[in-house]
């Protein structure tokens, strides 16, 4: 079984820049896996912030930017907002199912 | 954007089959190529894929729960469902329903319990 992992919890200070990674078990993580990036809010919908790796939603601000990065899939926040407080959940494709990351929860103090 | 509206029982006991539906509004799920999944949640635990089908009917689905689970479509009603049978406890969770990957529900709490 796969596994996918990411950061378990990270801190940020207001206007400062975080950098949230994910790792796959079986290897690196190319634009093959389509990754993708996800926002959860309590009493909020999921979020899709993120899809095949760079690509942005038009509700996606723009501090949030999607890359590949030493193996992993990134998901960096620049000029981060009190709001951005929350859980980031990666998603990768492998072949026909798809897996999701353990989330990492980001506090932003 | 569509709009995903999940419903179904609240409450399943131990060893029957879960049923739920996802109604979609602001679009037809038949026209453009997407696939339309299920992604569920216990509580205060991260986000576990369930499976997925395509607009023409082709499925997909989490190994570890194959056994257990079906997803249909129902294009004249707009929506697509989920069947897990079998449940137990641990089947407890919000259980969401996606397209791949913009729209989003809101979850639906079910509960396994007697």
């Amino acid at each position: 079984q796969t596994v996918v992992t990411q950061e378990p919890s990270l801190t940020v200070s207001p206007g400062g820049t975080v950098t949230l990674t994910c790792a796959s078990s079986s290897g690196a993580v190319t634009s093959g896996y389509y990754p993708s990036w996800l926002q959860q809010k309590p009493g909020q919908a999921l979020r899709t912030l993120i899809y095949s790796a760079t690509n942005k939603h038009s509700w996606t601000p723009a501090r949030f930017s999607g890359s590949l990065l030493g193996g992993k899939a990134a998901l960096t926040l620049s000029g981060v907002q009190p709001e951005d407080e929350a859980d980031y959940y990666c998603l990768l494709y492998y072949g026909g199912g798809w897996v999701f990351g353990g989330g990492t929860q980001l506090t932003v103090l | 954007q569509v709009q995903l509206q999940e419903s179904g029982p609240g409450l399943v006991k131990p060893s029957q089959t879960l049923s739920l539906t996802c109604k979609v509004s602001g679009g037809s799920i038949s026209s453009g190529s997407y696939f339309w999944h299920w992604i569920r949640q216990p509580a205060g635990k991260g986000l576990e894929w369930i499976g997925r089908i395509h607009t023409i009917g082709s499925t997909d689905y989490n190994p570890s729960l194959e056994s257990r689970v079906t997803i249909s479509v129902d294009t004249s009603k707009n929506q697509f469902s989920l069947k897990l049978n079998s449940v137990t406890a641990a089947d407890t969770a919000v259980y969401y329903c996606a397209r791949e990957w913009s729209s989003w529900g809101q979850g639906t709490l079910v509960t396994v319990s007697s």
